[in-house]
């Protein structure tokens, strides 16, 4: 059975710090996906990630694949206290629709 | 562009009971998944529907049941509720050509009581 890790799980930051969060998946699959989740709130769509190398970046994140190690990560530039919020990667098996989740990474900016 | 919607927003209900939750997908989208996110947890997957048709299960029980409608709205129905069921369920929807980026409704909030 896929599992998906993120670590830390909770990670507490400077406003203006750099920090990385880590996905790794037991199982192949050529796509990930990151969403943002508010309190509360349902998961809004950060970045899709769709093969081996892929790197995205969108304002203070950039989230890189690398399917041979199965890992992902989410690197957070100059943190703002906007970016708090939990953060999940998806992976979906090879030949497979459905997204395993992470179990989420709770970042805190503070100001 | 109307994005996805679900209804109710909160509900209550009693141990035993049945409850049905509904969902729209978005504009252009064909295929919709359900998700049960428990409280601090990461969803977990439900089941998917893709034109009408169950198109792959997560590991819940078969009092878990879905359908997905001509115009591919969907509803979960879940019988026989148990404490545990209390969670937030997501709905997502996408368009099935491969990149399947799947766009989440602002889920329903179901208590057991």
């Amino acid at each position: 059975e896929l599992k998906v890790e993120q670590n830390p799980l909770f990670l507490s930051m400077q406003e203006g710090k750099n920090y990385t969060i880590y996905c790794n998946y037991s199982t192949t699959s050529d796509r990930l996906y990151w969403y943002r989740q508010d309190p509360g709130k349902s998961l809004e769509s950060l970045f899709v990630l769709l093969s081996n190398g892929a790197v995205k970046q969108e304002g203070r994140l950039m989230a890189s694949l690398d399917t041979k190690a199965r890992l992902s990560t989410l690197h957070i530039t100059a943190a703002v206290h906007d970016l708090s919020a939990t953060y999940f990667c998806a992976v979906p098996p090879s030949g497979t629709y459905k997204y395993i989740f992470g179990t989420g990474t709770r970042l805190k900016v503070l100001a | 562009e109307t994005g996805v919607t679900q209804s109710p927003t909160h509900l209550i209900k009693t141990r035993g009971q049945q409850v049905t939750l509904r969902c729209s997908s978005q504009s252009g989208h064909n295929t919709v998944s359900w998700y049960q996110q428990a409280l601090g947890q990461g969803p977990q997957f439900i089941f998917q529907y893709y034109r009408e048709e169950e198109n792959g299960r997560g590991n819940f029980p078969p009092r878990f049941s879905g359908l997905q409608f001509p115009n591919y709205s969907s509803e979960l129905n879940v019988n026989a509720l148990e404490l545990d069921d209390s969670a937030l369920y997501l709905c997502a929807s996408s368009d099935w050509t491969g990149v399947d980026t799947q766009y989440f409704g602002p889920g329903t909030r179901l208590t057991v009581l």
